[in-house]
């Protein structure tokens, strides 16, 4: 089974740039995920979907950050225009539930740098 | 609300030692405990869960016991190898309503790096 997929796997801009991140979940996860990981600390969610509707974005700072799952499958986060505190890892994680099953799987994950 | 807190790091050992590293939680409801682990260059992966008190998740000798009465999830292994340095991450996942999976919320981490 193939895991999640995200590209680009690093970027580099300058602030005020803007930048578009993808993902492709396991194929059948109807639940995605984008989640920030700043150096030394613990990932923290930006975005919930299900399906292609938003379950949970009151994390996501609404003014630079948007993301979309457009027919409920690949997902993109877009920044515009970026900060300095934006250079972060983003991963993007997918689960499913069926039988129970409620483990999230994660891809390599975005390096973003910006400068 | 929900919190993990973690020891922090980075904790070094010699191969062979035992390893704990401490990890205790905040919930509002009954949530799920997780290990997850980044190898360098690589994403989170699952190391082991439990999804409810007194279960025990293990995994790769890992193991881990959802204790309820201590809101702890504490990770052990007895014989540490080379291979397991890496940084490990305990999570919670509160339940959500419905037909919708929860969020993870995380700790730091804590950066283990196993000698020879």
């Amino acid at each position: 089974e193939a895991g999640v997929a995200q590209s680009p796997r690093y970027k580099i801009i300058e602030k005020r740039q803007s930048v578009a991140f993808w993902c492709n979940p396991i194929s059948g996860h109807a639940t995605l995920y984008w989640y920030q990981q700043i150096l030394g600390q613990g990932p923290k969610l930006l975005i919930q979907f299900q399906n292609n509707g938003v379950v949970d974005d009151s994390q996501l700072p609404k003014d630079r950050f948007s993301a979309e799952r457009l027919k409920g499958v690949d997902s993109t986060l877009k920044i515009q225009p970026a900060k300095l505190e934006d250079s972060a890892v983003y991963l993007c994680a997918s689960s499913s539930r069926l039988a129970g099953e409620e483990t999230q799987y994660f891809g390599p994950g975005t390096r973003l740098l910006v400068l | 609300g929900n919190s993990v807190t973690q020891m922090e790091g980075p904790v070094t050992l010699s191969e062979e030692a035992f390893l704990t590293i401490n990890c205790t939680y905040t919930a509002t409801g009954y949530p799920s405990l997780f290990w997850y682990v980044q190898y360098p260059g690589e994403g989170l992966q699952l190391l082991l869960k439990a999804t409810k008190a007194d279960d025990k998740g293990s995994n790769k000798g890992f193991e881990a016991t959802y204790r309820k009465e201590t809101t702890s999830f504490h990770l052990e292994k007895g014989s540490v190898q080379v291979s397991d340095s890496a940084v490990y991450f305990c999570a919670l996942s509160d339940q959500g309503g419905g037909s919708t999976l929860g969020r993870l919320y995380f700790g730091r981490g804590t950066q283990l790096t196993v000698w020879p």
